[in-house]
């Protein structure tokens, strides 16, 4: 059981440069979330997910965009990668109601924007 | 939006010894969440407090939540050099359908 993965593990891109970030469970999870990490700042919710083919904004959704068209894959597109999007991103799920149940993570994707 | 808070932020003791952090929050909550989150490596869920329970244990470790005074505590006892980690509160609304994180607390444990 592989739980949450997450592709690529380190990335460095330039600015203004598109990637995305791929994240997939194995658990039959119906909700995701992308959170970044910086220093100091704890986790902030990026975007998230109820199901395949919902998704809502969460604290910091500026920048990027997410779809979610299978239950086990939740993509995150930064479509112009700038500077301030330099960050450890990590992909979560869970069972239902994300402000219910324990959140299962992934080990991140550390993204450097030069 | 609700936020935890842990308290201290970091923190440094030798092996054997207890180790508490605390968490505060400002919202009305149903549920407080404590991760540990090894470095380099992703969130490890370790407990759920639910609003109406006022004390949880698991192993070694035991959670207190005061709804009163909005703040939890988590205890490790007997600490080892694996429990070196950053801690991280989380505090969940069932309406809201996401969990606030706080900044963490980093715990080094000395062999």
């Amino acid at each position: 059981n592989a739980g949450v993965t997450q592709t690529p593990k380190f990335q460095v891109l330039k600015t203004g440069q598109s990637m995305t970030l791929q994240c997939a469970q194995d658990m039959n999870h119906e909700y995701m979330s992308w959170y970044r990490q910086d220093p100091g700042m704890g986790l902030r919710l990026i975007h998230y997910s109820v199901g395949a083919g919902i998704t809502d904004q969460g604290e910091v959704p500026n920048g990027y965009n997410v779809s979610r068209s299978t239950t086990e894959d939740f993509p995150l597109r930064l479509l112009s990668a700038a500077p301030s999007q330099t960050s450890v991103y990590f992909c979560a799920s869970s069972y239902s109601n994300q402000g219910d149940q324990p959140q299962h993570f992934g080990d991140g994707t550390r993204l450097s924007i030069l | 939006s609700q936020q935890g808070e842990e308290d201290p932020q970091a923190l440094s003791i030798q092996e054997g010894e207890n180790a508490t952090m605390n968490c505060s929050y400002k919202t009305s909550i149903n549920n407080l969440q404590w991760y540990r989150q090894n470095s380099g490596r992703g969130l490890v869920h370790l407990i759920l407090i639910r609003s109406n329970e006022r004390e949880k244990h698991s192993g070694r470790l035991r959670v207190t939540l005061d709804t009163s005074k909005k703040s939890s505590s988590l205890l490790i006892t007997a600490s080892r050099a694996a429990d070196t980690a950053s801690y991280f509160c989380a505090t969940g609304d069932y309406g809201n359908n996401r969990l606030a994180f706080g900044k963490g607390n980093q715990v080094v444990v000395i062999p």
